[in-house]
């Protein structure tokens, strides 16, 4: 069974902090995401990474960073927490084959900013 | 026009019924579709992909139309456990590794 987690499920933060998730998997995917979702608007594609120190901006960059050390742990970086990141943040890992396309979620991480 | 839109309901339906809703996708080049459900505080998990040939799990049925752009899902027999936030996505919207995701569709499904 493919696993995603995430360091936290509920993280309270105040503006300016400087905040880090951690997003880890254990089947050896190639492909990592962070997205974040807000009522209304769906998932929306934050940074994702298709191998180790390998990222690429998704729809919504701005204010966010990412690290790929290993190719398990892909890791979001809010340098300088704002309220309007208050949000669920959801990681996920992807396996593409010639007979697969599944994209496995983490539990999710609820940020609030204070 | 967005990449992947959907109704967000909800749509309510009594227990047994069957429902249908649809997803229009802006890319006339993608082949392939995902439905994803997503239970209330939950992450989204793959319910079942979509070809041209359409897909058929169970209960679920799942088309695509490519000359009108658009896939359904369809349920039929709905249970109280079919309640959740169904979730649209292009797979491959542009070429590369990035996925599109609708904002969802609520369904609940009552007594």
């Amino acid at each position: 069974d493919v696993k995603v987690t995430q360091s936290s499920r509920y993280l309270v933060k105040r503006t300016g902090e400087k905040v880090f998730l951690e997003c880890v998997q254990d089947m050896d995917h190639e492909n990592m995401f962070w997205y974040r979702q807000d009522p209304g608007l769906g998932l929306r594609l934050i940074y994702f990474s298709y191998d180790v120190k390998m990222k690429e901006k998704g729809d919504i960059p701005e204010g966010y960073s990412v690290s790929r050390e290993k190719k398990e742990r892909f890791s979001l970086i809010l340098e300088s927490a704002s309220t309007n990141q208050t949000s669920m943040y959801l990681c996920a890992s992807r396996i593409r084959t010639s007979g697969t396309d599944t994209q496995y979620f983490g539990p999710g991480t609820r940020l609030t900013v204070l | 026009r967005k990449e992947v839109e959907q109704d967000p309901g909800p749509f309510n339906v009594p227990e047994g019924a069957t429902v249908a809703f649809n997803c229009t996708y802006s890319n006339s080049a993608s082949q392939s579709f995902f439905w994803y459900r997503q239970d209330c505080r939950k992450e989204p998990k793959l319910l079942m992909s979509v070809y041209s040939s359409g897909n058929e799990d169970g209960r679920f049925t799942a088309q695509l139309n490519r000359a009108s752009q658009y896939i359904s899902l369809l349920i039929r027999d709905s249970k109280l456990s079919d309640s959740a936030t169904y979730l649209c996505v292009d797979p491959n919207p542009g070429g590369g590794n990035k996925l599109t995701f609708g904002t969802g569709t609520q369904l609940k499904v009552e007594l």
